[in-house]
Parts: C-alpha cells; structure tokens; sequence
C-alpha cells in the first residue's frame, strides 16, 4: 500500500531556531499533503494543504510566515517551522490520498526548550 | 465550519464485549468516513472507511453509516485490550480535500 515517510520523528530545539519536517510519498506521487498538528489529549488539526508546484493554503488562524511550506516535487512536501518558540511544542503529521485513501507519516514530535 | 463530534470518553468495556463507538458530522456534503485508532504518541492508523448508507464489516468491526441522521458508528466485536486506544472519527468531501477529524474517543478494555 501507500507509504509516507515522515522525517525526523522526534526533535528538540531551542527558542527561536527553525526545525524542517520532510515528508515523502514512497510509492505514490502526492500532489497534494495535508499537514497536521497535534496537541496532547487534542485532535488532530489541519494546519494547511500543500500543493505541489504552488503555494499552500493554510486554514485560518495558522501563520504563514511561521509555517513555510514547500511542496517542490511529487514525491516530496516539507513544512519548516520558523522561529520556534515553546508553545509551537507539538506532534506534527503530514498526510497525503493514495490510491488506497488517506495516508500518513510516523508524526514528528517537536519540543521547543 | 465543518465538524465532526465524538463522545471523548473514556469508554470502558470488559474483555470480550462489543465496544461501540458514535460519532456525528456537520457537513451534509460529505461523502467519505473513517474509523482511525491512534496509540499515544504514534500516527493514526486507518481501521475502516465507508462511503454507502448501512453497514460494513471487516472482521471484527464493523462501521454503520446513516447519511440522513449524519451519524457514523464502529462497532468493536470480541473487545480485546490491545483494542484499547483513541478512536478517531474522519470524514472528508470527494476529490482531493483534508480529513477532519472528530476529537476522538479514549476506549479501554478491561481484562
């Protein structure tokens, strides 16, 4: 079946400092991924979609500037958190619609310190 | 604003009982539902989808779909503890678009 792969899956870093999350569809072209965010005890929540070869469409509420995403080929969308700061601490997934429905990554477990 | 809604539980079952989760959306255009578990710290993974009014089994689930009430439902039969986890309720239009997920339900099955 389809598979995402979502790198890193855990990460820390400090105040201020960016992180990028790479996602990747394996066996499938992706056109179009969905990221999520995730807090504890919470749903998943959309974050934007991500579209390959244009810019992404962020649900309201989401920063733009502080959620760049880059969806640069079929196979490949990334989304880099800038200037993080501790309450950006959260588990971010990406998903995307093979053939066989909705897909996704391993999760990335983000902790700003 | 579309929404999905769950009881969030915890629901909790003995070993062996059917455990029967509920959820209901919003948005009358939706035309794809998904059934997800989600262990703590891990990816949902997909359980079940149904795209027709009634019911569809697989195994020991069973997903129940009623477009008119907008009311989906799993049913978990022979409920075993490693069953114990968030189930999350997703439905989506047709084409391209994002899931949206209900809040989930915290089942717990008692050995």
């Amino acid at each position: 079946g389809a598979v995402v792969s979502q790198h890193p899956s855990r990460v820390i870093c400090k105040s201020g400092t960016s992180v990028k999350i790479e996602c990747r569809s394996l066996d499938f072209q992706a056109t179009t991924m969905f990221w999520y965010r995730q807090f504890p005890k919470q749903s998943l929540m959309l974050m934007a979609t991500s579209n390959e070869g244009s810019k992404a469409t962020y649900e309201q509420g989401v920063e733009k500037d502080k959620f760049l995403i880059n969806h640069a080929s079929l196979t490949l969308s990334t989304l880099t958190v800038t200037s993080a700061h501790p309450e950006d601490s959260s588990f971010y997934i990406c998903s995307a619609r093979g053939n066989d429905g909705y897909t996704f990554g391993s999760g990335t477990r983000l902790t700003v310190v | 604003q579309k929404e999905v809604e769950q009881n969030s539980g915890p629901l909790s079952v003995p070993e062996g009982a059917i455990a029967s989760l509920n959820c209901t959306y919003s948005d009358r255009g939706s035309q794809s539902f998904f059934w997800y578990r989600q262990y703590s710290g891990k990816s949902p993974e997909l359980i079940m989808f149904i795209y027709s009014n009634g019911d569809k089994e697989d195994g020991r689930f069973t997903a129940q779909l009623n477009k008119a009430s907008q009311y989906v439902s799993l049913l978990i039969r022979d409920s075993q503890p490693s069953d114990s986890a968030t189930y999350l309720c997703a439905v989506s239009n047709s084409g391209n678009t994002p899931l949206v997920f209900g809040k989930g339900t915290r089942l717990s099955v008692i050995a």
